[in-house]
C-alpha cells in the first residue's frame, strides 16, 4: 500500500516552462488537495478536489491548473512558471466520511529560476 | 483564512509534557478537531483527532473543552524528535456546505530542549 504518491521529488525549471505535478493515491479517496509551502511559512491551499471531475479554487489559485480525470490522480500544472512559485508542493488526499484523516505525499521541491 | 489560531512558538523540556493549545472558537457541532506535524520539510504527520470527547494514542492526548471552542494536544514525555511545527485544523462533514477547504494556519513550533 503506496498511500499517496508524488511525481517528481525534484523538479528545476526555467522562468516560462511548463510542468505538470502528478499526485497518485491508492486509498480509493475522493478528496485531493493540492498545497504549497514557501520556507519558514505554513501550508497554503492551492486547489482541490471531491471527486473525479471536480475541482475547485483554495487559497492561492492563480497560476496553477488542476485536473482529476481518474479518482485516483490529481495533477497540478504550471502552464508559465515564474520565480514566486518556487516552493515545496504538497498532495494529500482523505475519504469523504467524517472524522477520516488526511494522508500526506512527501512533497515536491520545485524551483523556477 | 484558517478557523483556528496558534501560538507561533513554544519551548519544552526534554522528558516533560507539551501543551500546545488551539483556538477554534466559531467550530461547528458537527466539526473534528485534527492536529498534525511537519518535522523539517516533510510531509505532516497525523497525530491525532476528536469532535467532543477527550481522546488518546500511542502518540499524544486530545483535550476538548466543554464548549468545544479551544483545545489542548498534549504530548506525555516529550523528546528530541517531537520538535516540529504543529498544525490544528478543524474539519466538518462533506455535505452541507462542509469543511472541504482544509486550510492550515502557520502551526505551532515546538522546540524541546535538552
Amino acid at each position: 500500500n503506496a498511500g499517496v504518491t508524488q511525481t517528481p521529488k525534484f523538479r528545476v525549471l526555467k522562468t516560462g516552462q511548463s510542468m505538470t505535478l502528478l499526485c497518485a493515491q491508492d486509498m480509493n479517496h475522493e478528496y485531493m488537495y493540492w498545497y504549497r509551502q514557501d520556507p519558514g511559512m505554513g501550508l497554503r491551499l492551492i486547489h482541490y478536489s471531491v471527486g473525479e471531475g471536480t475541482t475547485a479554487k483554495g487559497e492561492v489559485p492563480d497560476g496553477y491548473n488542476v485536473s482529476r480525470l481518474k479518482k485516483q490522480n490529481f495533477l497540478l500544472g504550471l502552464e508559465s512558471a515564474a520565480p514566486s512559485q518556487t516552493s515545496v508542493y504538497f498532495c494529500a488526499s482523505s475519504a469523504w466520511r467524517p472524522g477520516e484523516k488526511l494522508f500526506f505525499g512527501s512533497g515536491t521541491q520545485l524551483s523556477v529560476l | 483564512d484558517a478557523k483556528t489560531t496558534q501560538p507561533p512558538s513554544m519551548d519544552c523540556a526534554e522528558g516533560r509534557a507539551a501543551n500546545l493549545p488551539c483556538n477554534h472558537s466559531t467550530i461547528s457541532g458537527n466539526e473534528y478537531v485534527y492536529w498534525y506535524r511537519q518535522i523539517h520539510s516533510q510531509g505532516p504527520q497525523y497525530i491525532i483527532h476528536g469532535l467532543k470527547n477527550n481522546e488518546t494514542n500511542e502518540m499524544a492526548s486530545l483535550i476538548i473543552t466543554e464548549d468545544r471552542k479551544s483545545s489542548t494536544l498534549i504530548l506525555p514525555h516529550a523528546t528530541l524528535r517531537d520538535t516540529a511545527v504543529y498544525y490544528c485544523i478543524v474539519r466538518g462533514p462533506p455535505t452541507q456546505g462542509g469543511s472541504e477547504k482544509l486550510v492550515f494556519g502557520k502551526g505551532t513550533k515546538l522546540t524541546v530542549n535538552p
